[in-house]
């Protein structure tokens, strides 16, 4: 079955720098999601991404999707605490309803 | 405000036991799914349903089962053939485009000892 990869897995850095997490599929996306995760919660939307070559931007964060649709990247710019969380990328198989997802990338931002 | 509930947050059951989890929305959304996350896992899709009356398996649907009567809701039942029940539950919602993002609920915690 179609499988999105993330990585990395966790993630500590200091306040200010940035990071790149990136999520992998072997096959052709339908739509690509970024969404965050506080730890025993809900998930919460950040963005879509559809067309090869696509990228969205929202406050700090920054997400791309490559030409070919099987790699997404999101980059976090000068990081704060209030990045802290989980983040996880999900995807559309071949035009159905039912989403697959990544195991997530906890990141940890130290102040 | 617009958003999807789920309750309780934090249910505990003994073993043998079924168990039904509720989940509400009220925006309008005609698909609704029901996912599974265990640590380092992921979600996993237990059912979806996209439209009333009507619902699909997921990937894990042994041992679960739903119902669909009124487009805002999607309880779920973890029934006694489930054998490892014990996890984090979410449910989600979104509109029926094949595009459309999920919007997600807060999540229930089940413990079955």
């Amino acid at each position: 079955s179609q499988e999105l990869e993330q990585s990395p897995q966790s993630l500590i850095v200091q306040e200010g720098k940035n990071l790149t997490i990136n999520c992998t599929s072997s096959k052709t996306l339908y739509g690509l999601y970024w969404y965050k995760q506080k730890y025993g919660e809900g998930l919460i939307f950040l963005m879509m991404l559809q067309k090869g070559g696509e990228e969205k931007s929202h406050e700090k964060i920054t997400a791309k999707l490559d030409e070919k649709k099987q790699q997404s990247s999101l980059h976090i710019t000068a990081s704060q605490p209030s990045h802290a969380g989980i983040y996880l990328c999900g995807a559309r198989t071949s035009g159905t309803y039912k989403y697959i997802f990544g195991t997530g990338t906890r990141l940890k931002v130290l102040a | 405000d617009g958003g999807i509930t789920q309750s309780p947050k934090y249910l505990f059951r003994k073993e043998g036991q079924n168990v039904t989890l509720s989940c509400e929305q009220n925006l309008n959304h005609d698909a609704m799914y029901w996912y599974r996350q265990d640590p380092g896992q992921g979600l996993r899709l237990i059912y979806y349903s996209q439209i009333v009356n009507d619902f699909q398996k997921g990937d894990i649907a042994e041992g679960y089962s739903v119902s669909r009567e009124k487009k805002e809701s999607f309880p779920l039942t973890v029934t006694s053939a489930q054998k490892n029940p014990t996890a984090f539950y979410l449910c989600a919602s979104s509109m029926e485009r094949v595009t459309s993002e999920q919007y997600f609920g807060p999540g229930t915690r089940l413990t079955v000892t």
